[in-house]
């Protein structure tokens, strides 16, 4: 089974400041079949980004995945107030499918 | 605009088995070329794959909780459904029905609300 850890656990930024979100795979995730989701409180996740660095349909721009392997990263350039969430990663590569703990973006 | 709804019992006893529904609108099971599956989230915690299920019947479940899960559906309701059996404390979560996208039909791109089963005596 692949691991999925991300870092850091909490990324405390202010609207307007880039955000590094990590996410490490414990064996190289086949054919970078590696997506990202948003969650906010009482609600399900939504899909940002699949294929390591595909938005999914309606995701904005300042949202990016990159990475290959085991390394893989999602960027958010300038964050605004509705991006303070969740993010999970999940690798879909080999099979069980699996998420990561998540990462939890806070205001500072 | 495709929507997903849970339904069932919020609380199940220890060693019954769990049972929910999904009902699909918006999009026809049986026409469909995608996949339906189950996902859930203890609370406070991460989220966990739990299996899924094409049109045809063709299934796929997380080995850790194959001897327990069974997934099905019914075209005729457009819904499908998950069952769990033996269940525990730890079972306890949030449970999402959704759709799968992609290659390996992996990829979840519509969610549905989430339902929160209990297991407590």
């Amino acid at each position: 089974e692949i691991v999925l850890t991300q870092s850091p656990g909490t990324l405390s930024l202010s609207p307007g400041e880039r955000a590094t979100l990590s996410c490490r795979a414990s064996q190289s995730v086949s054919s970078n079949y590696l997506a990202w989701y948003q969650q906010k409180p009482g609600q399900a996740p939504r899909l940002l980004i699949y294929d390591a660095s595909s938005r999914a349909t309606g995701i904005p721009d300042r949202f990016s995945g990159s990475g290959s392997g085991t390394d893989f990263t999602l960027t958010i350039s300038r964050l605004e107030p509705v991006d303070f969430a969740v993010y999970y990663c999940q690798q879909y590569g080999s099979s069980p499918y699996t998420f990561g703990q998540g990462t939890n973006l806070e205001i500072k | 605009q495709l929507q997903l709804q849970e339904s069932g019992p919020g609380l199940v006893k220890p060693s019954e088995t769990l049972s929910l529904t999904c009902t699909v609108s918006g999009d026809s099971i049986s026409s469909s070329n995608y996949y339906w599956g189950w996902i859930r989230q203890p609370p406070g915690k991460g989220l966990e794959w739990i299996g899924s299920i094409f049109n045809s019947g063709s299934t796929y479940y997380n080995p850790s909780l194959k001897s327990r899960v069974t997934i099905s559906v019914d075209t005729s309701k457009n819904q499908f459904s998950l069952k769990l059996s033996s269940v525990t404390a730890a079972d306890t979560a949030v449970y999402y029905c959704a759709r799968l996208w992609g290659l390996v039909a992996a990829v979840i791109d519509y969610w549905g609300q989430g339902t929160l089963v209990t297991v407590s005596s």
